[in-house]
């Protein structure tokens, strides 16, 4: 069975810190991963996913996520965080099905 | 491109009566259609895939007597939550997949509250 954990509830970082978000994942294979943002009261927006390739992934809004197979972690990273990242975030995995991991929330402080 | 729609975005209605939640592709042909349900301060909880023309697949614990699922055709899926109850007041979303892909492309999600 696929599994996802995000281990940090809740982050609190200053508006122009950096940024990172854990995910680990449990699967017999290489799954394909995603993460998305969701805004209080919004549906999902894919910021990025990894398939294949380059294990350094872009994604839109200026975040990155790095696939790490020894670790099973697809960690989330934003160089300088701005006041509208606030939001909660999921990462998920897909191998057998779709499996969304707890999320975590972001809080930015001004 | 990959956009889905939900209607309506959010409903009250009544214990004991039912309600219906449309999720629309609007600019692709959507093979398998997926509804999920989302607690306060939760994650999303897949309640069940359905692919146009066929029945859908309930995940383990969810009533399929109660949410009915119903892909008419490959742009539209309907859930539709029977005699409802207070305890089924929640956020639903649903998600559309494309042709082979395995990205899903999420509506943004109806929210239901049972009195």
């Amino acid at each position: 069975a696929q599994s996802v954990t995000q281990p940090d509830i809740h982050i609190t970082v200053s508006e122009g810190a950096s940024l990172e978000l854990r995910c680990n994942y449990s699967y017999g294979a290489t799954p394909y991963l995603f993460w998305y943002v969701q805004s209080p009261g919004q549906g999902l927006q894919l910021l990025l996913k990894y398939f294949s390739g380059d294990t350094l992934v872009q994604g839109i809004k200026g975040f990155e996520a790095e696939f790490k197979r020894s670790q099973s972690s697809f960690n989330l990273r934003k160089p300088s965080v701005h006041w509208s990242d606030a939001a909660e975030y999921f990462c998920a995995v897909y191998g057998q099905n779709f499996v969304f991991g707890p999320g975590t929330r972001l809080s930015v402080l001004p | 491109g990959a956009v889905v729609s939900q209607h309506p975005s959010w409903v009250i209605c009544k214990s004991g009566t039912s309600v219906k939640i449309e999720c629309r592709s609007l600019d692709f042909q959507a093979t398998t259609m997926f509804w999920y349900r989302q607690f306060p301060k939760q994650s999303l909880m897949l309640m069940a895939t359905s692919n146009e023309g066929s029945k859908a697949t309930y995940e383990q614990g969810v009533e399929k007597d109660k949410f009915l699922i119903n892909h008419a055709s490959l742009t539209l899926s309907t859930l539709t939550v029977t005699s409802a109850h207070p305890e089924d007041s929640s956020f639903y979303i649903c998600s559309a997949r494309r042709g082979s892909s395995y990205e899903q492309y999420f509506g943004p999600g109806t929210r239901l509250t049972v009195t």
